[in-house]
């Protein structure tokens, strides 16, 4: 069955400390990789997207993600996390075919204490 | 640019009343169109999604269901909701292969 794993559901890091969030996922085909970002009482956003190309991809507010096809991974990086970071974090793949269904984890929430 | 609205941002209901949540677009035309529900401590589930006006693919059997009356709006109801509908209720919007999302109604079911 097709699914996308994050298999950290919290992560709790001290203010300028490195982050990386897992995500895997298990579709056979060609796909787009996107990390969305919720944080506390805002709309659900988009932090980074991976079509194609260079599998080393950044984002906004110093995220980056990178694809690793052989391992179906796209995990998310910062070097140096911020209180401003607290939020729950949804990794997602699409296929490329079909009507662009989003298949997404069940999210990582991140504490960041300052 | 382009916006999406869904009200009620916040609903309390009985169980087995029934239910519709609205969700419109605007500043785009022909948008594929998708109802996701985040039950708390899990993800984001599709539940419906739409390419055009009358068009509804279902994802998630259940006491649900959707239609599109227009191209710009996308109606999530129900007939009688039960205590496990309670949740997160996302509508977003498509362009190519990146979507964007509103800013989800609340539910709960007493």
């Amino acid at each position: 069955a097709q699914s996308v794993s994050q298999h950290n559901h919290h992560v709790i890091l001290s203010e300028a400390a490195s982050l990386e969030l897992g995500c895997n996922y298990s579709y056979g085909g060609t796909v787009n990789l996107f990390w969305y970002v919720q944080y506390p009482g805002q709309h659900l956003q988009l932090l980074l997207k991976y079509f194609s190309g260079d599998p080393l991809v950044k984002g906004i507010k110093g995220f980056e993600a990178e694809f690793i096809k052989s391992k179906f991974s796209f995990n998310l990086r910062k070097p140096s996390v911020q209180w401003s970071d607290t939020a729950e974090y949804f990794c997602a793949v699409t296929l490329q075919t079909g009507a662009n269904n989003l298949f997404f984890g069940t999210g990582t929430r991140l504490t960041v204490i300052p | 640019s382009q916006t999406i609205h869904q009200w009620p941002a916040t609903l309390v209901q009985p169980v087995g009343s029934p239910l519709s949540l609205e969700c419109t677009v605007e500043g785009t035309s022909n948008p594929n169109l998708y109802w996701y529900r985040q039950a708390a401590g899990r993800g984001l589930q599709l539940l419906f999604y739409s390419v055009g006006i009358g068009q509804i693919s279902s994802e998630v059997p259940q006491n649900l269901s959707a239609s599109r009356p227009q191209d710009r709006q996308f109606i999530l109801s129900s007939k009688k909701l039960l205590l496990s509908d309670s949740g997160f209720y996302l509508c977003a919007w498509s362009v190519l292969y990146e979507q964007f999302f509103g800013p989800g109604t609340r539910l709960t079911v007493l």
